[in-house]
């Protein structure tokens, strides 16, 4: 079945960098966009940065543009999310999310960023 | 893209029907018949209920529906459910891979 698991969450102090991974399996992951969707706590959910299939295209919410940087490695069915010069409004579960052309139909169960001094 | 406009929350009595409204502008959920909706539970990853406006997955059952006019969307309960007490997000597809995601209404079931 498929599994999406993030990793690389931890408690980091702001100006810092922290790499996320999202460990794919049970689906050809090389057809497929990627996404990173996140959720404060107590807050809704916000989508974050895509990685396009084939790596053509990457996108960026505005909030993130210039710090974080998406990434994709098909020999290991794997997606990073890249996050510098994290602030405390950067906290938050961080999930990856895939599945639906136009929705999300799969999604890990989060990994938790913390940025606080 | 700024989010779309849910209300906080909304209630019913189990069997009653609830609906939850997801307002946007013409360059989201007017502009494209790719809205979905999420369902999620304290500390649980978000589940799809509703996509492509109306389309429900497999295994969703068929008490949810969810539909479109102009710039809103809708998601409706019909006969809630104790289970159906969740955070639900709407969710609208923008364009170039990207999306935006309403403000979450939370359910309660009296």
């Amino acid at each position: 079945q498929v599994q999406l698991v993030e990793s690389g969450g931890g408690v980091v102090q702001p100006g810092t960098s922290l790499r996320l991974s999202c460990a794919a399996s049970g689906f050809t992951f090389t057809s497929f966009s990627m996404h990173w969707v996140r959720q404060a706590p107590g807050k809704g959910l916000e989508w974050v940065a895509v990685v396009s299939d084939g790596v053509t295209s990457k996108y960026y919410t505005d909030s993130v543009k210039g710090r974080f940087t998406i990434s994709r490695d098909d020999s290991k069915n794997t997606v990073y999310l890249q996050m510098s010069s994290l602030t405390p409004e950067d906290t938050a579960v961080y999930f990856c999310a895939t599945g639906g052309l136009y929705h999300y139909d799969y999604w890990g169960q989060g990994t938790l960023v913390t940025v606080s001094s | 893209q700024s989010a779309l406009t849910q209300p906080r929350s909304v209630s019913g009595s189990p069997g009653q029907s609830v609906t939850i409204s997801c307002t946007g502008t013409s360059s989201d959920v007017g502009g494209y018949n790719y809205v979905s909706w999420y369902q999620q539970h304290p500390g649980r990853a978000p589940k799809v209920m509703i996509y492509d406006v109306s389309k429900r997955p497999s295994g969703v059952p068929g008490r949810f529906s969810g539909s479109k006019s102009g710039n809103t969307a809708s998601l409706t309960i019909s006969g809630l459910q104790a289970e159906d007490e969740a955070d639900y997000y709407c969710c609208s597809y923008v364009g170039s891979y990207i999306f935006v995601f309403g403000t979450g209404t939370k359910v309660t079931v009296l």
